[in-house]
């Protein structure tokens, strides 16, 4: 069975403080994506992991993708109160014509202040 | 930017009425989908569209029928709307081929009383 594991399911954090957020999955896959998603609101596209070993990095978050480990982290460095979301990782998977994503559980993220 | 926009933001219907959700996108992707997001469920696939009047089931299609006549519009069809359909709806959008993310839409929260 095809599955996306995120963890911690939730978190909360204070500000100023690091942590990371892991995205194992079960397929073979070398396209990963983050989103964020804000209550109440539709899913934003944060970061497109597209080989292995791809890094990127935007502000205060930074991805990382492992194929071999079937693993993406999201690293948070000096978190703020505006980073609370919750997040998802998806993985790509080919089907029928085209490709379509399996998704992660979500993480909910909590900054205090 | 790649713009995907769904006809209401809210939306409330009684049991057993005809409903459609309509997705609109303006950057010519051959990808369609619309999901259904459920506090503890995740993203679920209900169907998707990877080509004009060709439509494939997702993971829960049981209630729901798809329309695709032009290109850049995907509609939801809730044949008789029940309550177990309350949900919060979301259409994205992608280029054909792998290597690319799906652009959502802001959502449609739907209430069947």
């Amino acid at each position: 069975e095809l599955k996306v594991e995120q963890n911690p399911l939730f978190l909360s954090m204070q500000e100023g403080k690091n942590y990371t957020i892991y995205c194992n999955y079960s397929t073979t896959s070398d396209r990963l994506y983050w989103y964020r998603q804000d209550p109440g609101k539709s899913l934003e596209s944060l970061f497109v992991l597209l080989s292995n070993g791809a890094v990127k990095q935007e502000g205060r978050l930074m991805a990382s993708l492992d194929t071999k480990a079937r693993l993406s982290t999201l690293h948070i460095t000096a978190a703020v109160h505006d980073l609370s979301a919750t997040y998802f990782c998806a993985v790509d998977i080919s089907l029928r014509g085209t490709y379509k994503y399996i998704f992660g559980t979500g993480t909910r993220l909590k900054v205090l202040a | 930017d790649v713009k995907v926009t769904q006809s209401s933001r809210y939306l409330v219907k009684r049991t057993g009425e005809k409903v459609f959700l309509e997705c609109v996108q303006d950057m010519d992707h051959e990808n369609m989908f619309w999901y259904r997001q459920d506090p503890g469920l995740g993203l679920r696939l209900i169907y998707f569209s990877y080509d004009v009047k060709m439509k494939e089931k997702g993971d829960i299609p049981e209630g729901y029928s798809v329309s695709r006549e032009k290109k850049e519009r995907f509609s939801l069809i809730l044949e008789s709307a029940s309550t177990n359909q309350t949900s919060m709806y979301l259409c994205a959008s992608r280029r054909g081929g792998s290597y690319n993310e799906q652009f959502f839409g802001p959502g449609t929260r739907l209430t069947v009383l």
